[in-house]
């Protein structure tokens, strides 16, 4: 079974400031991991993914996230934070093959302070 | 262009009632899927349609029930509402299922269903 792990309820970060929202996952296999943000009251807008290649996935509005397979993580980074980036931000774990869903993290909300 | 796009986008509708939700994708898309995020912001799969062929029917009651007229549209009607069916429900689109090949998934803006 697949599963994902955002232990972070909420992150706090101030403006200008580097940021990381953090992730990790249970999977059987390689994974395909996904991150999504979702403003309020919006729909969930992809970020980026990264399936297989280089570990560090590059996305939208300047984000990142690192693959690493030893600590089976995928945390979403960005080098400087801006107050419109205050979001809920959802992490997700599929695998290949079949059709096999794709798993959500609980969601982590990252506050941006000016 | 709206690439998913699902209606109406709130209702508020007392318990007992039917109610349906639209949703269409213009991405050319094979696969669609219903999610439901619950008040804690919880993302689970609902069902997923390949081809207007029901794939994915994960245990939701069977007052649920989605209905793929053709690839592009897929509807969810819920019938005798309770108060714990309210939620947002997103609508999603892919390629192909997303496990396949990595496809991603696009959502559309979500339904606010309050059940009163």
């Amino acid at each position: 079974a697949q599963s994902v792990a955002q232990p972070e309820d909420q992150v706090n970060v101030a403006e200008g400031n580097p940021l990381t929202v953090k992730c990790t996952y249970s999977v059987s296999g390689n994974p395909y991991l996904f991150w999504y943000v979702q403003y309020p009251n919006r729909g969930l807008q992809f970020l980026l993914k990264y399936i297989t290649g280089d570990n560090l996935v590059k996305g939208s509005y300047g984000f990142e996230a690192e693959f690493n397979k030893s600590q089976t993580s995928f945390h979403l980074k960005k080098p400087s934070a801006l107050v419109s980036d205050s979001a809920l931000y959802f992490c997700a774990v599929t695998r290949p093959g079949g059709y096999n869903k794709l798993i959500f993290g609980a969601g982590t909300r990252l506050a941006v302070h000016p | 262009d709206t690439a998913v796009s699902q209606t109406p986008k709130y209702l508020v509708t007392q318990m007992g009632n039917d109610k349906s939700i639209k949703c269409e994708q213009n991405l050319g898309h094979d696969t669609m899927y219903w999610y439901k995020q619950d008040s804690k912001k919880f993302l689970k799969i609902m069902f997923s349609y390949n081809n207007k062929e029901l794939i994915i029917n994960e245990t939701v009651p069977n007052r649920f029930s989605p209905k793929s007229p053709d690839k592009a549209h897929l509807n969810l009607h819920i019938n005798s509402l309770e108060l714990g069916d309210s939620a947002v429900y997103f609508c999603a689109s892919s390629p192909v299922m997303s496990g396949s090949s990595g496809n991603t998934i696009y959502f559309g803006e979500g339904s606010w269903l309050t059940v009163v």
